[in-house]
């Protein structure tokens, strides 16, 4: 059964900070990652999209890594900004399936 | 393109009710998905459609909770004899075909059983 894991599960950092956060998950056999954003209250906003195929995907000052074989990814944020506090919250698909399982989320906060 | 809409945003019912979701995807989009999140969580799959066939679905989905997607298009969410631990956000996402296919969330329908 994948398991998908964040760390951590809260983040504060001062504004222009670069940032790393963590997910990973036990089975190697996904199809695709994505990375989303959740605003509190609000739904999900797709961020990056890494194929299996695929060791990066970078969108402005987002990062995203994939290393398929150590069950790994993870999102890099340049010069972070008070706006881009949010929950970030990362899913697999498995190649057998289109459903995305999640992992919890990491909490950022950038602080002015 | 309005996006995915979701209806009600909010729904406080009483133990025991029925309640229904209403999600209308992005049109065009011949995926549809249902998934339900609690607080502190990520959200948990809970079935997914293409055009109006129900493909999968999750063992969360007990027999109080059906959806349906008539014709294709905008899809419901039925909670039969709700109870407390329903409460939730619950997620309608929408996706085209495609294999680098990017899946699109509704707002949410929050619920709260009483």
């Amino acid at each position: 059964k994948q398991e998908v894991t964040q760390i951590p599960a809260a983040l504060s950092v001062p504004e222009g900070e670069n940032l790393v956060l963590n997910c990973s998950f036990t089975d190697s056999a996904i199809y695709n990652l994505q990375w989303f954003r959740q605003d509190p209250g609000k739904g999900l906003t797709s961020l990056l999209l890494i194929q299996s195929s695929q060791r990066e995907q970078t969108s402005g000052r987002l990062n995203a890594s994939l290393d398929k074989s150590s069950g790994r990814s993870t999102l890099y944020i340049a010069a972070s900004q008070p706006g881009d506090s949010a929950t970030y919250l990362c899913a697999v698909r498995m190649d057998s399936s289109y459903k995305l399982i999640f992992g919890s989320g990491t909490r950022l906060l950038v602080r002015p | 393109d309005t996006g995915v809409s979701q209806d009600p945003r909010h729904k406080i019912t009483k133990r025991g009710q029925n309640v229904t979701f209403r999600c209308d995807p992005i049109s065009e989009h011949n995926r549809l998905y249902w998934y339900r999140q609690t607080l502190g969580q990520g959200p948990e799959f809970l079935t997914y459609f293409q055009n109006e066939a129900q493909l999968e679905k999750s063992r969360l989905l007990s027999d109080r909770f059906s959806a349906e997607r008539p014709k294709g298009s905008f899809s419901t969410l039925e909670i039969q004899r709700t109870e407390q631990g329903d409460s939730a956000m619950y997620l309608c996402a929408s996706s085209w075909g495609g294999d680098a296919n990017t899946i699109y969330f509704g707002e949410g329908s929050w619920l709260t059983v009483v």
